[in-house]
């Protein structure tokens, strides 16, 4: 059964400081997605990334980094120079395409903290 | 502008009483999707609908009922068999294939009394 865990319930850091959120999964299948989502205070969840399972290349979008590495099973999220307007949860989120096409596993989040 | 609308923002209900939350979607999604957060447990499913006239139940089903009638509206019945309804309850959709990514509704908090 798929599974992901993000062991990090709270962080807290001062602005501009780097920040690393922790994803690890689980899942039997070969072909997977790997997601991150935002939730601002508002409770919106805003989509940032999809990464499939074969492309391990790292992706950088303007502050934001994430590292997949397919043999720790985990797609770890930076925040480089971290601002107040990043202080949400992160969700990191996991689907299966080659056991049906399953909806997305969801963690249980990281409430991230940065502070002026 | 395309998106997800969810009302209302807050709902208040007495104990016993069923409710309905609405969800529309513009985007013109085939799959439309449930889920319930609690503090703390992250976003757990309760249904999903990858057509019209199609659903299938998520991880915690029990108590709550769906219909999908129009592609653009896929409203959640909260029933009074649900043990513990007061939570926040946020509304998805995304193409016709589910493991693709979710777009979200603003979310409607529940509060049952």
């Amino acid at each position: 059964a798929q599974k992901v865990t993000q062991a990090q319930t709270e962080i807290s850091v001062v602005e501009k400081e780097d920040v690393t959120l922790d994803c690890v999964y689980e899942t039997r299948d070969t072909t997977y997605y790997l997601f991150w989502y935002k939730q601002p205070p508002s409770g919106e969840l805003v989509f940032l990334i999809r990464r499939n399972s074969f492309d391990e290349q790292n992706e950088i979008s303007g502050r934001y980094s994430w590292n997949f590495q397919k043999s720790t099973s985990s797609f770890n999220f930076t925040i480089t120079a971290s601002q107040v307007v990043d202080s949400a949860v992160y969700f990191c989120a996991l689907s299966e395409r080659n056991s049906g096409n399953t909806p997305l596993v969801f963690g249980k989040g990281t409430r991230l903290s940065v502070i002026a | 502008d395309g998106g997800i609308t969810q009302s209302p923002k807050y709902l208040f209900r007495k104990e016993g009483q069923n409710v309905t939350l609405s969800c529309e979607q513009n985007l013109n999604h085939d799959a439309m999707y449930w889920y319930r957060q609690d503090p703390g447990q992250g976003l757990r499913l309760i249904y999903y609908s990858q057509i019209v006239n199609d659903f299938q139940k998520g991880d915690i089903a029990e108590g709550y009922s769906v219909s999908r009638e129009k592609k653009e509206s896929f409203p959640l019945t909260v029933t009074s068999a649900q043990k513990n309804p007061t939570a926040f309850y946020l509304c998805a959709s995304s193409t016709g294939t589910p493991s693709y990514e979710q777009y979200f509704g603003p979310g409607t908090r529940l509060t049952v009394t």
